[in-house]
């Protein structure tokens, strides 16, 4: 199974700056994927990060407040850009793993931030 | 779109069977069903998941209703380390996850 390393693990911000959040996984993997998690909330799927082409993104998300990169297969980044407070969510960075009978989806730790 | 519908809470006890109902009427032909939880403050971990057949892994059984518009996620012997939210999925094998509300379970000593 595939280990994520997700970086940083917490954060408190302060509204409108910017932060990157790092995921590494510990194989090559072909999908990634970034979800948010509001408070007291289910996990919401932001975008899917493609390698060597633009993210893709699900309606409500867009590229110049989410920007994503894939430059490889191990390693992707979410910036959540000029913060507000309703940004204030766990993100988590997610993989999935194909074989022949299944689609198993792994998870990273996530990133606990907060914008005052 | 979440395509299910699951108790928004149960509470079994230590040691018991835990079962988790969940309903996907509208459950397409070649859409898997698929279970995951979160523990407090972790990320969504893999718990198991069927198309047809019922399924057990060492974590879990996955009984599928004939019709397959339901389903159940027994645990058999439910610790307190399996408080949890559930998330009964349904999708096809190489598409996206869309998380429900899920259940919380809430396991009493």
């Amino acid at each position: 199974s595939a280990v994520i390393s997700q970086k940083p693990s917490r954060d408190i911000c302060q509204r409108g700056t910017s932060l990157t959040i790092q995921c590494q996984v510990d194989s090559q993997v072909t999908m990634m994927f970034w979800y948010r998690q509001q408070p007291g909330q289910s996990l919401t799927l932001i975008a899917t990060a493609n390698q060597g082409s633009e993210a893709t993104y699900e309606s409500g998300f867009v590229i110049d407040k989410f920007p994503i990169s894939r430059p490889n297969l191990t390693f992707s980044t979410l910036t959540v850009s000029n913060m507000s407070p309703e940004d204030s969510s766990i993100y988590l960075c997610s993989v999935e793993e194909v074989n022949h009978w299944n689609t198993e989806a792994f998870f990273g730790q996530g990133t606990r931030l907060t914008v005052v | 779109d979440a395509k299910t519908t699951q108790p928004t809470s149960m509470d079994c006890a230590e040691g018991r069977a835990a079962n988790l109902p969940c309903n996907h009427s509208t459950i397409s032909g070649n859409e898997y069903v698929y279970w995951y939880r979160q523990i407090h403050s972790q990320g969504p971990q893999y718990i198991i998941h069927g198309l047809k057949n019922n399924e057990t892994n060492e974590m879990a059984s996955l009984i599928i209703t004939e019709d397959r518009k339901s389903s159940t996620l027994i645990l058999p012997h439910a610790t307190l380390r399996d408080t949890a939210v559930y998330y009964c999925i349904v999708r096809p094998a190489d598409y996206k996850l869309s998380f429900g509300a899920g259940t919380t379970v809430t396991v009493r000593a």
